[in-house]
């Protein structure tokens, strides 16, 4: 989910768990989201994204899943790595040329 | 390089001094980003240039903040008399496509930012 003020919202899961991430988007007129991976002193890195018209998109261990109806969008890791630690970020692209707009970040944490 | 390189990775600087980032985009890539991370939060957009075209300066939060680009390539970020809620990631991104045009699995890509510190 998102955060307010300083402190991220934190997901803890055992290994080798499902992981479920989630985000509400604010624009109804977005028509293209991106699920992105920060690691610790590093920056954001791509994991995977879906465009408005679609509703579900699997990529390698992660699935996205999109609910325009309530503005949702989910981010599923299966069988959750330490590896996986890190915080993780939504975004949203407004219709037209707009650029992105970012989420505050969820922080999961992968307990052994 | 294979990846957006930012440069310093580490800077640490005394209130009311200048202080310049730097960004090399990935090679062709038409379109360059710089956002802002404080502490615990998302990405705060500052500046957008897409090839000779005049940027996008509409997220610069004072006149104490300017970029620039040079040759469609490399671009510095430049804070004016720093303060301490200077303090912060600065990250530069770049991307092929045009602002709002993303490409299945090619959207943007991220250096590993520069981390201010204003003491």
């Amino acid at each position: 989910g998102e955060s307010v003020g300083l402190h991220l919202p934190t997901l803890s899961v055992q290994e080798g768990d499902n992981s479920i991430i989630n985000c509400a988007y604010s624009n109804s007129a977005s028509d293209y989201f991106i699920w992105y991976k920060q690691e610790s002193g590093k920056g954001p890195q791509f994991i995977i994204d879906i465009r408005s018209n679609m509703d579900k998109r699997q990529g390698q261990r992660v699935t996205v899943l999109l609910n325009k109806t309530v503005k949702h969008l989910s981010l599923q890791i299966a069988a959750t790595q330490p590896g996986d630690s890190a915080v993780y970020f939504c975004a949203e692209k407004g219709g037209g040329a707009d650029g992105l707009t970012f989420g505050k970040g969820t922080h999961l944490i992968i307990q052994p | 390089g294979a990846g957006v390189s930012q440069s310093p990775s580490n800077k640490v600087t005394e209130k009311g001094k200048d202080v310049e980032l730097r960004c090399d985009p990935i090679s062709g890539h038409t379109a360059l980003y710089w956002y802002r991370q404080s502490l615990g939060q998302g990405l705060e957009f500052l500046i957008y240039f897409q090839g000779n075209s005049a940027p996008d300066k509409s997220g610069l939060p004072s006149d104490r903040f300017s970029a620039e680009r040079t040759g469609g390539s490399v671009s510095t970020l430049t804070i004016q008399r720093t303060q301490q809620e200077d303090s912060a990631v600065y990250l530069c991104a770049s991307s092929l496509g045009a602002r709002g045009v993303f490409s299945y699995n090619s959207p943007l890509h991220f250096g590993n930012g520069t981390r201010l510190t204003v003491t």
